[in-house]
This record gives structure tokens, C-alpha cells and sequence, in this order.
């Protein structure tokens, strides 16, 4: 069974930096594309980061260009989003989403984690 | 406001057809296969339809997907209590070089 579980939100100050983790287990990591997926307090859904497989292949939002870098590390079946220069707009649940790219690509977000709290606030 | 548009809101009765919509343009619902997932109150998205109209394992075939030019619809019938939910449609964009969503649309089952 596919499992997705973040950790790493909580409450930062403007301008502070916060990692996040995904932990993947159930499923072969490499073969998943992997995304970042945020949602602010009572609003709808924001892409935010792209991964392929390899590591190899990176995109963002314009939204957190320059602030966010995505990784991800293969042997231990995680992601990472390593977010600088926060702002009060971060503020949003933070998911994790894979995407089957091997043997056959969803191109769709086919499991989701349950999400980390991200707050940005003094 | 999202690159997406969708409806805010949408409402039926137990039994009913319901359909929710999702407008965009050539760089993306034009060119790319437009997916469909499911938020429950208080839980993460599930993905409900992707390339070109298929289901996951578990999803009942209720739920239908259609695209035509660049607009895309999701159809849900024989409508339930527990399909009352948030619905969100997403896609690829060539122009932003991103995956982008709609607004999303809640449904009510009345």
C-alpha cells in the first residue's frame, strides 16, 4: 500500500526557512515523479515543485521561484522542499503527491500524502 | 484567480447527473490530458479521473470524464450523500511550465 507522509511544518517568522519531508514507502520510489502541492487556509489547490524520477528534472511555480528548491534522495525514498525568504502567503497545508512515471505515466497526482501545516506569521 | 475556471459552486439531489466544468485555453486543457480530484472535508485530494477519462482502482464508474477543445467537464451520476466534496480540475501548462488547477467547484448534495 502506498504511503505519503510529511513532516516539517509549524510556525515560522517572515523571512525564516523551513525544510519539509515526504517519506515514501509502498510503491518503488524512482519510478514516481514527485510533486509539491499547497493549499492556504479555505482556498483551492497550488501546485508548487516537480521532480522527476532521477532528480533530474526540476520545476516551480512562479509563485516560490528563487525561494523553494525541491530534491529528493532515491536511497532513503524521500522528498525534500527546502523553503527560504518565507512570507505570510506560504502559509498553507503542504502536500506531497506522486506521480506514476514507470512502466506506464498517469501524468496525474495518484497519491497524496496527508499534509504538513506550514504557518508564516510574527 | 486560477489559469482554470470552474464553477463555485454546484448542487443536486440523491440520484440526480450532475456535471462540473473547467475552462482553459491552448497552452493547456488544448494540449494536455485533464485530470480530476476529489477532496472530502478535512482530507487530502484523491485523484477521481486522468488521462482521458480513466479511473483509478476504486473509483466507481459513476464518475465520468470528457474533454472537447479547451474545456473539460466531470460528470458524477446516480449523485450520493458522500460525493458531496470540493472538485478540483488540473492539467499541464506548456506556456507556465506547470501543472495548474481550477478553483474548484463544491458540490452539494441537496
Amino acid at each position: 500500500e502506498v504511503h505519503l507522509v510529511e513532516s516539517g511544518g509549524g510556525l515560522i517568522q517572515p523571512g525564516g526557512s523551513l525544510r519539509l519531508s515526504c517519506a515514501a514507502s509502498g510503491f518503488t520510489f524512482t519510478d514516481y515523479e514527485m510533486n509539491w502541492v499547497r493549499q492556504a487556509p479555505g482556498k483551492g489547490l497550488e501546485w508548487v515543485s516537480y521532480i522527476s524520477g532521477s532528480g533530474s528534472n526540476i520545476h516551480y511555480s512562479d509563485s516560490v521561484k528563487g525561494r523553494f528548491t525541491i530534491s529528493r534522495d532515491n536511497a532513503r525514498n524521500s522528498l525534500y522542499l527546502q523553503m527560504n525568504s518565507l512570507r505570510a502567503e506560504d502559509t498553507a497545508i503542504y502536500y506531497c503527491a506522486s506521480s506514476q512515471a514507470v512502466p506506464a505515466a498517469t501524468d496525474a497526482f495518484d497519491y497524496w500524502g496527508q499534509g504538513t501545516l506550514v504557518t508564516v506569521s510574527s | 484567480q486560477s489559469v482554470l475556471t470552474q464553477p463555485p459552486s454546484a448542487s443536486g439531489t440523491p440520484g440526480q447527473r450532475v456535471t462540473i466544468s473547467c475552462s482553459g485555453s491552448s497552452s493547456n486543457i488544448g494540449g494536455n490530458t485533464v485530470n480530476w480530484y476529489q477532496q472530502l472535508p478535512g482530507m487530502a485530494p484523491k485523484l477521481l479521473i486522468y488521462r482521458y477519462g480513466q479511473r483509478p482502482s476504486g473509483v466507481p464508474d459513476r464518475f465520468s470524464g470528457s474533454k472537447s477543445g479547451t474545456s473539460a467537464s466531470l460528470a458524477i451520476s446516480g449523485l450520493q450523500s458522500e460525493d458531496e466534496a470540493d472538485y478540483y480540475c488540473a492539467t499541464w501548462d506548456d506556456s507556465l511550465n506547470g501543472w495548474v488547477f481550477g478553483g474548484g467547484t463544491k458540490l452539494t448534495v441537496l
